[in-house]
C-alpha cells in the first residue's frame, strides 16, 4: 500500500510568520494531490489541491508545490493568522484511502 | 454543510454492545468512505463502496462491518464493542472511487464505557 510520511507532527509559529508542512509519498501513479484542514471539533474539509501536471497552485495566502520525481508535496501558508490554527492531513492516494499522520499547527497571536 | 449527514451524532454503549452508524452521501456522490479517527489520531481508513459495491478495504476489524444500499446511504455496523472502539467514525463521499474531493460528515462520536 501506500506509504505517507507527514512533517512536522507539531508546528507552532508567530502570527504573521509563514508556515510549511510537507507530506512525502511512495505511490508513483499518484496523480492528485490535496491537503485537508481539520478544525478543533469539526470535520476535515478539503483547503487546496493539486494535480501532477502541474509544479504549483496557489489561493490566496495558501499554496501548494508539488516534486514529482522526489514524491514530495507542501503546503506554504503565508500571513499566518490565529484562524490557521487547526490539524492539517495530506492525502497523495489515488483512491483516497490513505492520508498523513497529520501536522498540528498553532499560531500564536 | 457538505451535504454529507451522519447519524448520531454522539453514541454511548457499554462493552460488549452493538451499534449501527448511518451516512447519507452528497447528493450524485456514488463513493462512500468510513474512517476512523481516535482522539488526537489521524483518519484511519476502514472501507470504501462506490455505487453499492465494496471497492476497498482497509483494517477493518472483523468485528466491523458495512454496507452501501440502494439509495446510495451506507451503514457502518460496529459489534462486540470494546473500550479501544471509543472515537470518532467519519463518513465522506466524492463523485466517483479515486481522484477528487472528499466531502466529510460532521462525524459519529462513539463512547463504549
Amino acid at each position: 500500500g501506500e506509504n505517507v510520511e507527514q512533517h512536522p507532527s507539531t508546528l507552532s509559529v508567530q502570527e504573521g510568520d509563514s508556515a510549511v508542512i510537507k507530506c512525502t509519498y511512495s505511490d508513483s501513479a499518484s496523480n492528485y494531490f490535496p491537503w485537508y484542514k481539520q478544525e478543533l471539533g469539526k470535520r476535515p474539509q478539503l483547503i487546496i489541491d493539486i494535480r501532477s501536471n502541474v509544479g504549483e497552485k496557489k489561493d490566496q495566502r495558501i499554496a501548494v508545490t508539488l516534486n514529482k520525481t522526489a514524491k514530495h508535496f507542501s503546503l506554504h501558508i503565508t500571513e499566518t493568522q490565529p484562524e490557521d490554527s487547526a490539524v492539517y492531513f495530506c492525502e497523495p492516494g489515488r483512491r483516497a484511502l490513505t492520508f498523513g499522520s497529520g501536522t498540528r499547527l498553532q499560531v500564536q497571536p | 454543510d457538505s451535504g454529507v449527514t451522519q447519524t448520531p451524532k454522539h453514541l454511548i454503549t457499554a462493552t460488549g454492545q452493538r451499534v449501527t452508524l448511518r451516512c447519507s452521501p452528497r447528493s450524485g456522490d456514488l463513493s462512500v468512505y468510513w474512517y476512523q479517527q481516535s482522539l488526537d489520531q489521524g483518519l484511519q481508513f476502514l472501507i470504501q463502496y462506490y455505487n453499492g459495491e465494496e471497492r476497498a478495504k482497509g483494517n477493518i476489524l472483523e468485528r466491523f462491518s458495512a454496507q452501501q444500499f440502494p439509495d446510495l446511504h451506507s451503514e457502518l455496523n460496529l459489534s462486540s464493542l470494546e473500550l479501544g472502539d471509543s472515537a470518532l467514525y467519519f463518513c465522506a463521499s466524492s463523485l466517483s472511487s479515486g481522484q477528487g474531493e472528499l466531502f466529510f460528515g460532521e462525524g459519529s462520536r462513539l463512547t463504549v464505557l
